[in-house]
């Protein structure tokens, strides 16, 4: 089955740096990689997704990258706030529907003012 | 997006005892799916519930312990049967809807239970 391996597991930057999280799937048949951000003591939320038909996809701060034949993806999120800070997760999926998820271990996301 | 209920929305619970989670979505769904969240840990899949069948376990969740009903589009339950310290966790559950040119994934509350 899949395997998702994300790095690192801890990121403490300053406000209004760059932060940049990383994952690595297994699995050649995965087409859909969303992002999560869990704040303490909430649900995840998808912040923003990528299909293996895109090289890139931005939303305001946050951008995704997708390297398909490294099998690997990231989170990239500019100009962080405190606000920022939560834990994120990567997931993968080889199912273009319906979408049984594979996520990473997640990285706890520090932004200091 | 989708609005998405459980409850209840934590518990206490004594070892060997079962305690059985709702689920409830604002509109139908095909697919629904129960996660366990240990503390401080990433999610991993319980079951698939699609209506009208049996749900589909994943290794190392069997069916006695954690039983799934789906009765209609918009509502399913996981039970923890016979309950030890060990299933203390916050338990997920989620839906796919329809996004731009696939599904995508939307999580409950959860529902945070200890086992004494």
């Amino acid at each position: 089955g899949e395997n998702v391996e994300q790095h690192p597991s801890t990121l403490s930057v300053q406000e209004g740096d760059s932060a940049v999280i990383k994952c690595t799937y297994s699995d050649s048949a995965s087409n859909y990689f969303p992002w999560y951000k869990q704040e303490l003591g909430k649900r995840p939320q998808l912040i923003i997704d990528i299909r293996s038909n895109v090289g890139e996809k931005k939303d305001q701060r946050i951008a995704v990258t997708l390297n398909k034949t490294a099998k690997h993806f990231s989170l990239h999120i500019t100009e962080t706030q405190p606000e920022d800070s939560a834990v994120y997760f990567c997931a993968a999926t080889p199912m273009g529907g319906y979408s049984t998820l594979t996520f990473g271990k997640g990285t706890m996301l520090l932004v200091s003012p | 997006s989708a609005v998405i209920s459980q409850k209840p929305s934590r518990d206490i619970c004594q070892r060997g005892t079962s305690l059985t989670i709702q689920c409830q979505v604002d509109s139908q769904v095909t697919m629904m799916f129960w996660y366990r969240q240990q503390p401080g840990q990433s999610l991993t899949l319980i079951a698939t519930a699609n209506q009208g069948s049996e749900a589909t376990y994943e290794s190392g969740f069997v069916i006695d312990k954690f039983p799934i009903s789906r009765p209609n589009l918009t509502f399913s339950t996981l039970t923890v049967s016979n309950m030890s310290p060990e299933d203390s966790s916050i338990y997920l559950c989620s839906v796919d809807k329809p996004g731009q040119g696939a599904y995508e994934q939307y999580f409950g509350p959860g529902t945070r239970l200890t086992v004494t």
